[in-house]
């Protein structure tokens, strides 16, 4: 399986700040997800990382707040930008490396927002 | 809108038990069912994935089931040992042409007590 790398692994940060995640991946990957777990809750979907385009977002979750790239098969950033105490979460880039195969999970960033 | 239920949410065990872990959804138009666990502190370790058409899937101790039908799984854990201790999680992807993110339950927690 596909090892993932994480940087940060954590984090604390002042309000009204952004931090920028990255995600290094050690092969070549079809997809690439970013995922947040808030205190307590399962893992939600943020955006898929397309590879030369936009980012995809699901409900909830915006281009402004939440700034991806993914400039070739093995990496991406996340950026958390203007943070607020709400953004407290961990955050956790996902990969699979075919359609039918299982998805895998970097260590996360734990990100806290004073 | 799929939703994941797991039950239950908390499971204390002496450790040489065998244990079930339950996970339910409510849309059967699966893909494929992934179960992993989560240690404190870190990210997702990828334990079995089952596709929609199979009916179980094993490794080692661990033996996971499939029942898209009813929209049920269960991961069964023979002779438990105190390194078994972890929250686990169960996660549905939709069929393909939907979204491809996994959808997830809040998951069960874990103590394997020596």
């Amino acid at each position: 399986s596909a090892v993932i790398s994480q940087k940060p692994s954590r984090d604390i940060c002042q309000r009204g700040t952004s931090l920028t995640i990255q995600c290094q991946v050690d092969s070549q990957v079809t997809m690439m997800f970013w995922y947040r777990q808030q205190p307590g809750q399962s893992l939600t979907l943020i955006a898929t990382a397309n590879q030369g385009s936009e980012a995809t977002y699901e409900s909830g979750f915006v281009i402004d707040k939440f700034p991806i790239s993914r400039p070739n098969l093995t990496f991406s950033t996340l950026t958390v930008s203007n943070m607020s105490p709400e953004d407290s979460s961990i955050y956790l880039c996902s990969v699979r490396t075919g359609h039918n195969q299982p998805q895998h999970f970097g260590d996360g960033t734990r990100l806290s927002i004073l | 809108k799929q939703e994941v239920t797991q039950i239950p949410a908390a499971l204390s065990v002496p450790e040489g038990e065998n244990l079930v872990l339950n996970c339910s959804f409510t849309d059967s138009a699966i893909y494929n069912l992934q179960w992993f666990r989560q240690d404190p502190g870190k990210g997702l370790t990828s334990l079995l994935l089952i596709q929609s058409s199979q009916r179980e899937q094993t490794s080692g101790r661990l033996n996971a089931s499939l029942d898209k039908s009813s929209g049920r799984s269960t991961l069964y854990i023979a002779a438990s040992q105190p390194g078994d201790s972890a929250t686990y999680l169960c996660a549905v992807r939709r069929t393909q042409g939907g979204s491809e993110k996994l959808v997830f339950g809040k998951g069960t927690k874990l103590t394997v007590n020596p």
